[in-house]
């Protein structure tokens, strides 16, 4: 069974420039989960989507983020403008529905580092 | 708000040696309690979980942890370590199973020969 796919792996960008990151679930997977984790701390909760609707964004900073999940597959996450506290390692989950006992799978994530 | 405290940033042992990453959480009500680990460029592999019923639990590579709700604890243990369990290790709570996972800062392992 393949995982959760992310790309790119790493992207180099200046402050102000706009950025995008892409995952893929895994198959059949309901929900999908977008993490920030910063270096020296743990992943942070910034969205979940149940298919193709949001159930949590409250700690997305919506003045710069933004995701979608067309389909209630694919799903990418936008930073626009980024500033140099963005770099940190975006990681993606996945997980077969929303149920407590639904096993969350990660990607090996976008590492994004802001200059 | 929920929140996790891993007190130890970083660990070394010995390979062989038994290995114990503490870990404290603050929660009202009963938590749901995860521990994860990462290697370097990889994402977050689920280690064991507890959700409810016997306290000490068994997970993947010979892990186990036992909740202590009188301590607020939920402690990793392994009674003899190998160089590949080398990683991060994060402890995370959870409100509703893996729904509202809030994670600690994590420990790095390092395993020496």
């Amino acid at each position: 069974e393949a995982g959760v796919a992310q790309s790119p792996r790493y992207k180099i960008i200046e402050k102000r420039q706009s950025v995008a990151f892409w995952c893929n679930p895994i198959s059949g997977h309901a929900t999908l989960y977008w993490y920030q984790q910063i270096l020296g701390q743990g992943p942070k909760l910034l969205i979940q989507f149940q298919n193709n609707g949001v159930v949590d964004d409250s700690q997305l900073p919506k003045d710069r983020f933004s995701a979608e999940r067309l389909k209630g597959v694919d799903s990418t996450l936008k930073i626009q403008p980024a500033k140099l506290e963005d770099s940190a390692v975006y990681l993606c989950a996945s997980s077969l529905g929303r149920g407590q006992d639904t096993e969350a799978f990660f990607g090996q994530g976008t590492r994004l580092t802001v200059v | 708000a929920q929140s996790v405290t891993q007190p130890d940033i970083h660990i070394t042992v010995s390979e062989g040696a038994s290995l114990e990453l503490r870990c404290n959480y603050s929660y009202g009500a009963t938590p749901y309690l995860f521990w994860y680990v990462q290697s370097p460029g990889q994402g977050l592999q689920l280690l064991l979980k507890y959700f409810s019923g016997d306290t000490l639990v068994q997970g993947i590579k010979g892990f186990e942890a036992e909740f202590k709700r009188s301590q607020s604890s939920f402690n990793l243990r392994k009674p003899s370590v190998h160089w590949s369990d080398a990683a991060e290790y994060f402890c995370a709570v959870g409100a509703r199973g893996y729904q509202k996972v809030t994670f600690g800062t994590g420990t790095k392992l390092q395993v020496i020969p």
